[in-house]
């Protein structure tokens, strides 16, 4: 049992260029997510899913965007990288309605 | 809307001492669900111990006791018998738990307070 899988782990960027995080989970669960962690914020939602084809703005969705086509995967495109995209980002992902998040490992991503 | 409330952005504890970190909330949801979550520099987050809404006593998990006020709505995170490798991130989060798919299931988190053992 994988869990929640997030690749890659670690990516330097240049501004402009655009890039997807890939995020899987083979536990079923609906809801998915995606967070960023910057110093002294704590974890802010970026976009959020219910369910396969249903996707949602969280917090902070600027600058990046999210399909879930399956339950299983839920990939964060940033579609042209800037330095205030600097940051570790966490997929995770729970069951509707119970229980916690089951978090990735976290990307650490750096726009130069 | 929901919010979570970290006021200690940073804490010293002495080995072998109990701590309390302090969390409170604010949320419009009649069944919610608290959780502490760890982080140490590796830099994972890890669940240590939830909380619901509508049970009765306070969890416990091993060293870790959650101290529930409802009425004053805190969720204080008690860590027993400090050690060193307690050292780290600690985040409270809330979600709702009311099964109808909208976002008030996202977990949404306080800023966390940086706890340092001292040996």
């Amino acid at each position: 049992n994988a869990g929640v899988t997030q690749t890659p782990k670690f990516q330097v960027l240049k501004t402009g260029q655009s890039m997807t995080l890939q995020c899987a989970q083979d536990m079923n669960h609906e809801y998915m997510s995606w967070y960023r962690q910057d110093p002294g914020m704590g974890l802010r939602l970026i976009h959020y899913s219910v369910g396969a084809g249903i996707t949602d703005q969280g917090e902070v969705p600027n600058g990046y965007n999210v399909s879930r086509s399956t339950t299983e995967d839920f990939p964060l495109r940033l579609l042209s990288a800037a330095p205030s995209q600097t940051s570790v980002y966490f997929c995770a992902s729970s069951h509707r309605g119970e229980g916690g998040y089951t978090f990735g490992s976290g990307t650490r991503l750096t726009v130069v | 809307a929901q919010k979570i409330t970290q006021t200690q952005p940073g804490m010293f504890v002495q080995e072998k001492e109990a701590v309390t970190l302090d969390c409170t909330y604010d949320t419009s949801d009649p069944s919610y669900g608290l959780f502490w979550y760890k982080q140490p520099s590796s830099g994972e987050m890890i669940f240590l111990i939830y909380q619901g809404s509508y049970d009765q006593q306070n969890a416990t998990e091993g060293r870790y006791s959650l101290n529930f006020q409802k009425a004053r709505k805190s969720a204080n995170l008690v860590i027993s018998a400090s050690q060193l490798g307690d050292s780290a991130m600690y985040f409270c989060a809330m979600r709702g738990l009311m099964n109808y798919g909208g976002s008030q299931g996202n977990l949404i988190f306080g800023k966390g307070t940086k706890l340092s053992v001292k040996p």
